[in-house]
């Protein structure tokens, strides 16, 4: 039972490029959320699925997109790389509001 | 809005030795408490969910608190070793909320 696996670890990012943070689960679980944590910050809120084909804004969605076209997947997209994206990025999965389970974490730097 | 804070932010004890986390929340309105480890550079672990109906619960050498109506919960931890070295990050989940509200941590250094 892998849980919750993203992909990649790392990644540097030039100024204005994109990409796509990958998040898979395999417990079948409704929800899944992408969080951001900063030094010395607690984890914020970017987007949240409550199921395949429903997403919806958290904290802190600006420069952020997400799509769940499948109850496993629920990729991150950043458009237009900025330096205020460095961050380390969790993927989480829930069956409702009990029991989160999260992902290793994706480090981001733009540069 | 929610707003959770641990106290304090970073805790030192020698071995063997038993410690309080500390964790308040501002909006007693919450479906439940969860607690996390974090170790540097991994992600988070679940040490303990408590349900908003509960009073504590207990894993192994942890016990967790919840005083639902001060805003409060704590993390016991009993005999501490060096492997219990870790960032500890408490957590809840908004009554009618689809979102975990996070404490900024404390993080634990226990001394050989």
């Amino acid at each position: 039972n892998a849980g919750v696996t993203q992909t990649p670890k790392f990644r540097i990012l030039k100024i204005g490029q994109s990409m796509t943070l990958q998040c898979t689960q395999d417990m079948n679980h409704n929800y899944m959320y992408w969080y951001r944590q900063d030094p010395g910050m607690g984890l914020k809120l970017i987007y949240y699925s409550v199921g395949a084909g429903i997403t919806d804004k958290g904290e802190v969605p600006n420069g952020y997109n997400v799509s769940r076209s499948t109850t496993e997947d629920f990729p991150l997209r950043l458009e237009l790389a900025a330096p205020s994206q460095t961050s380390v990025y969790f993927c989480a999965s829930s069956y409702r509001e009990d029991g989160y389970t999260f992902g290793s974490g994706t480090r981001l730097t733009v540069v | 809005k929610q707003e959770v804070t641990q106290i304090p932010a970073a805790l030192s004890v020698p071995e063997g030795e038993n410690l309080v986390l500390n964790c308040s929340f501002t909006d007693s309105a919450i479906y439940n408490l969860q607690w996390f480890r974090q170790d540097p550079g991994k992600g988070l672990t679940s040490l303990l969910l408590i349900q908003s109906s509960q009073r504590e619960q207990t894993s192994g050498r942890l016990n967790a608190s919840l005083d639902k109506s001060s805003g409060r919960s704590t993390l016991y931890i009993a005999a501490s070793q060096p492997g219990d070295s870790a960032t500890y990050l408490c957590a809840v989940v908004q009554t009618g909320a689809n979102n975990l509200f996070f404490g900024t941590g404390t993080r634990l250094t226990v001394i050989p």
